[in-house]
């Protein structure tokens, strides 16, 4: 079965980087671009761009380019998403979401939470 | 960007009710639009894409329409597990946009 596993919780400080993976299985990883989303605590969903699994490149919606790095490693079905220089308002849970034959998402990762604080 | 308004931003209603949500684009999108649920603590899920079409393995209680800015996500008989927080979704242009979330709460 399809399966997206993220890893870990993170605690941060300000002005150091992360990076989140987002391990796929049950499919051939290439077939389906992957996205991923944000939620700050208590608030809505914001997509913020997505990756072609096949060709590497990435798209970074608005207010997510600079500090915000989707790549892979096709060798073991793996997406990432770094984020450098963090703020305190970059705390948020993180998402990666499979886009499926439909363009929408159809399989999403359980989430990692990151929190940059002092 | 494409704005999408979702209203209301909450309901209250009981077990057995027709719930109506509705979403709103600042510009046509044709029926490029998607409907998801995410309950506390918890990744969303997809229910319904191209404005009507229902993914699999999704309850047939739950039903979308509408095409070009005005779209509706119906629960015809409201149950337990259905207590959530609703999100349209279009993937009519980048950067793809989500609506502002529906509480669908209990009464």
């Amino acid at each position: 079965q399809v399966q997206l596993v993220q890893s870990g919780s993170e605690l941060k400080k300000p002005g150091a980087s992360v990076k989140v993976s987002c391990k796929a299985s049950g499919y051939t990883f290439t077939s389906y671009a992957m996205n991923w989303v944000r939620q700050a605590p208590g608030q809505g969903l914001e997509w913020m761009g997505w990756i072609n699994t096949n060709t590497g490149n990435p798209t970074y919606a608005q207010g997510f380019t600079g500090r915000f790095v989707f790549s892979l490693d096709t060798s073991v079905s793996t997406a990432y998403l770094q984020i450098s220089s963090l703020k305190a308002e970059d705390t948020a849970v993180y998402y990666c979401a499979r886009s499926g034959p439909n363009n929408h998402f159809d399989y999403w990762g359980q989430g990692t939470l990151v929190t940059v604080s002092s | 960007a494409i704005q999408m308004t979702q209203s209301p931003s909450s309901l209250s209603a009981s077990v057995g009710d027709r719930v109506t949500i509705t979403c709103r684009a600042s510009q046509g999108i044709r029926n490029d639009l998607g409907w998801y649920q995410q309950k506390p603590g918890k990744a969303p899920k997809l229910l319904i894409y191209a404005a009507s079409s229902l993914q699999s393995g999704v309850p047939s209680r739950f039903s979308g329409s509408g095409s070009g800015t005005d779209f509706t996500l119906t629960i015809s008989s409201l149950q337990p597990e259905d207590f959530a927080t609703y999100y349209c979704l279009q993937d009519y242009n980048w950067p793809w946009t989500f609506g502002q979330g529906t509480k669908v709460e209990i009464k």
